[in-house]
């Protein structure tokens, strides 16, 4: 079946330090690889995507590669700051599942000053 | 684009009582999701409808709940009687179609806070 592993929480960073954050993914098909902010109070926001192996998404300073020999998609920050402080989703979905997306549980981030 | 709107943004009730959460969708999107999210079973989909039509009911936790979605801009997640264990944020999202075999990307509304005493 289709499942999303995400690291687990809460992870707490100094303002300027390296974020790394681990999914992998267990997937039937070919699926794109996602991964959404969710800032307090607020609905899931595409961070950046990725829909086939060996793609890098990229947007605010974060990345991500889908690495499909290792059923990877890390999530991956050299420098985080303040307004960074979230909740940060990995998720799949593949096409033989209609638009269905899997979900991971979520990992907490918090960057103090 | 106004983006996914959902309302109400909080709602408190009793429990027994009915409640109704709305969605309209981002126009175009022919894909809309209904996704239930608490501290302790996270981020869980409960129905989704492509081209208005129910595709998957699977994670509808109980009769109670029903969704409904009459029109291409309009969805509707009802439960009837609502209960404690109920209290959630009720999120909508919605999608357009993949493109060359590529998913289209899900958009999420602000939620609907939902408190059954």
């Amino acid at each position: 079946g289709n499942s999303v592993t995400q690291m687990e929480g809460p992870v707490t960073l100094s303002e300027e330090a390296f974020l790394t954050i681990n999914c992998t993914y267990t997937a039937t098909g070919y699926p794109s690889l996602f991964w959404y902010v969710q800032y307090p109070g607020e609905g899931l926001q595409l961070l950046l995507k990725a829909t086939k192996a060996d793609d890098k998404g990229s947007n605010k300073g974060f990345e991500a590669t889908y690495r499909k020999e290792t059923t990877s998609f890390h999530l991956e920050k050299g420098s985080v700051q303040v307004s960074d402080s979230a909740v940060y989703f990995c998720a799949l979905g593949t096409s033989n599942t209609g638009n269905q997306f899997y979900f991971g549980t979520g990992t907490s981030l918090t960057v103090i000053p | 684009d106004a983006g996914v709107i959902q309302s109400p943004r909080h709602e408190v009730t009793e429990m027994g009582q009915e409640v109704t959460l709305r969605c309209k969708p981002i126009s175009g999107h022919d894909y809309l999701f209904w996704y239930r999210q608490t501290m302790m079973r996270g981020l869980e989909l409960l129905i989704y409808f492509n081209n208005n039509v129910p595709i998957d009911d699977s994670g509808m936790p109980e009769d109670r709940f029903s969704a409904k979605m009459p029109n291409a801009s309009f969805s509707t997640l009802k439960i009837q009687p609502s209960e404690p264990r109920d209290s959630a944020v009720y999120f909508c999202a919605s999608s357009p179609p993949g493109r060359g075999g590529s998913l289209g990307t899900q958009y999420f509304g602000p939620g609907t806070r939902l408190t059954v005493l």
